[in-house]
């Protein structure tokens, strides 16, 4: 699975669109971007997987750059509640994946 | 459906004594996975079951530990011996096994070795 890169910590406010960079230059072809949360004193949370084209769910978007080495998940409107750390996974879809490498993550926190 | 839970969500033991952690996955999911946080990390794989197959093992699974799925539903992981070293959040998680990236994670067993 190809390795990730993202901040340790960032801030937001709440009501604002949040925006967590992530980069994968070693991403290969046939390995696609996962996006999952971790509450404090929760299990992580899955939110947003993506190939190559943007993605958008209830919960977020996920743009994704042309040549794919980098991504950017977004929370439209932040809340208190998605305070958390985020993990950004790369790695093959289903079938050929089994389990999850998490790296550090960012630790967004949302301020009123 | 009510989710991955896991049982105790707290245990504190003595160094050198055995514990037995459990975890109940969504019902009609066919995969079960273990994980291992410690403060400040991001989870890392333990091991995972298909039905009652355990398919894989990470390193980080020593001999004193040991994990069993005997009837493809609940799951146990048992850790003998106990060092400090052990301490941790032992999170389960589970998943169709068409749709392995999507796991579901229970809230987690927080183990304190003293």
């Amino acid at each position: 699975d190809a390795k990730t890169t993202q901040p340790t910590s960032m801030d937001c406010a709440e009501g604002r669109a949040a925006n967590l960079p992530c980069n994968h230059s070693t991403i290969s072809g046939n390995e696609y971007v996962y996006w999952y949360r971790q509450i404090h004193s929760q299990g992580p949370q899955y939110i947003i997987h993506g190939l190559k084209n943007n993605e958008t769910n209830e919960m977020a978007s996920l743009i994704i750059t042309e040549d794919r080495k980098s991504s950017t998940l977004i929370l439209p409107h932040a809340t208190l509640r998605d305070t958390a750390v985020y993990y950004c996974i790369v790695r093959v879809a289903a079938f050929a994946g089994n389990k999850l490498t998490f790296g550090g993550g960012t630790r967004v926190l949302v301020k009123p | 459906d009510t989710g991955v839970s896991q049982d105790p969500r707290h245990k504190i033991t003595k160094r050198g004594q055995n514990v037995t952690f459990r975890c109940d996955p969504i019902s009609e999911h066919n995969r079960l996975y273990w994980y291992r946080q410690t403060l400040g990390q991001g989870p890392e794989f333990l091991t995972y079951f298909q039905n009652e197959a355990q398919l894989e093992k990470s390193r980080l699974l020593s001999d004193r530990f040991s994990a069993e799925r005997p009837k493809g539903s609940f799951s146990t992981l048992e850790i003998q011996r106990t060092e400090q070293g052990d301490s941790a959040m032992y999170l389960c998680a589970s998943s169709l096994a068409r749709e392995a990236d999507t796991q579901y994670f229970g809230p987690g067993t927080r183990l304190t070795v003293l």
